[in-house]
């Protein structure tokens, strides 16, 4: 079963600071089709989780371009440039290259500091 | 617009059962692998059920084996979790999810005496 490991669990951030999450998979999220099935998502308070970067890099539309995701095979970063109050909530990486098991992390809350 | 609506939430006894349905639409239903994740109060994600594209292959968290079974129909484009001898501690908001895409906005279940 993949396990997948997020760090920190809590990030307290300055406004206009820059912010960086990272998350380790147990096993290469590399798929046969050689795609790597890695996503980020931020779930607001009351939200349901929504996506941010879908296949380690790209980002979705609508999604500020102060938001950036890289990596490859088990270790991947989400990164934010500048810390908006917006931001608040939890992010989530979720892999969906192996499917035996829970395929997201353990979430990471960012605070305004 | 992609859509994933839940239904059947509701306030339960221990013991009681439940049936969860998720109706699909905006995207192919059939080509992607699907999954409840369920959230407790205060609490983070936690994946509950996967279920492959054509229903071949199951995967159950070790909690929920025994008393839960996720199915799909994908000629009517819906997923279902059938709950059984519900616990207190299986209240949460359940949503209905293909992870590293769409997530729905989750229905309620609360077990309590």
């Amino acid at each position: 079963d993949v396990v997948m490991t997020q760090s920190p669990l809590s990030l307290p951030v300055t406004l206009g600071q820059p912010a960086s999450i990272s998350c380790r998979s147990s096993q290469s999220l590399v798929h046969s089709n050689g795609n790597t099935y890695l996503s980020w998502f931020q779930q607001r308070p009351g939200q349901s989780p929504r996506r941010l970067i879908y296949k380690v890099s790209n980002r979705d539309s609508g999604v500020p371009d102060r938001f950036s995701g890289s990596g490859s095979g088990t270790d991947f970063t989400l990164k934010i440039s500048r810390v908006e109050a917006e931001d608040v909530g939890v992010y989530y990486c979720i892999q969906a290259t192996h499917w035996s098991s829970g395929t997201f992390g353990q979430g990471t809350k960012l605070e305004i500091k | 617009e992609v859509q994933l609506v839940e239904s059947g939430g509701g306030l339960v006894q221990p013991g009681e059962s439940l049936r969860l349905s998720c109706a699909a639409s905006g995207f192919t239903f059939s080509g992607f692998w699907m999954s409840w994740v369920r959230q407790a109060p205060g609490q983070g994600l936690e994946w509950v059920a996967n279920i492959k594209r054509d229903g071949s292959e199951i995967y159950y968290m070790d909690s929920v084996k025994g008393r839960f079974t996720i199915s799909r129909d994908n000629a009517k484009n819906s997923l279902y979790l059938q709950m059984n001898s519900l616990r207190v501690e299986d209240t949460a908001v359940y949503y209905c999810a293909s992870p590293g895409d769409y997530w729905g906005r989750g229905t309620l279940v609360t077990v309590s005496s």
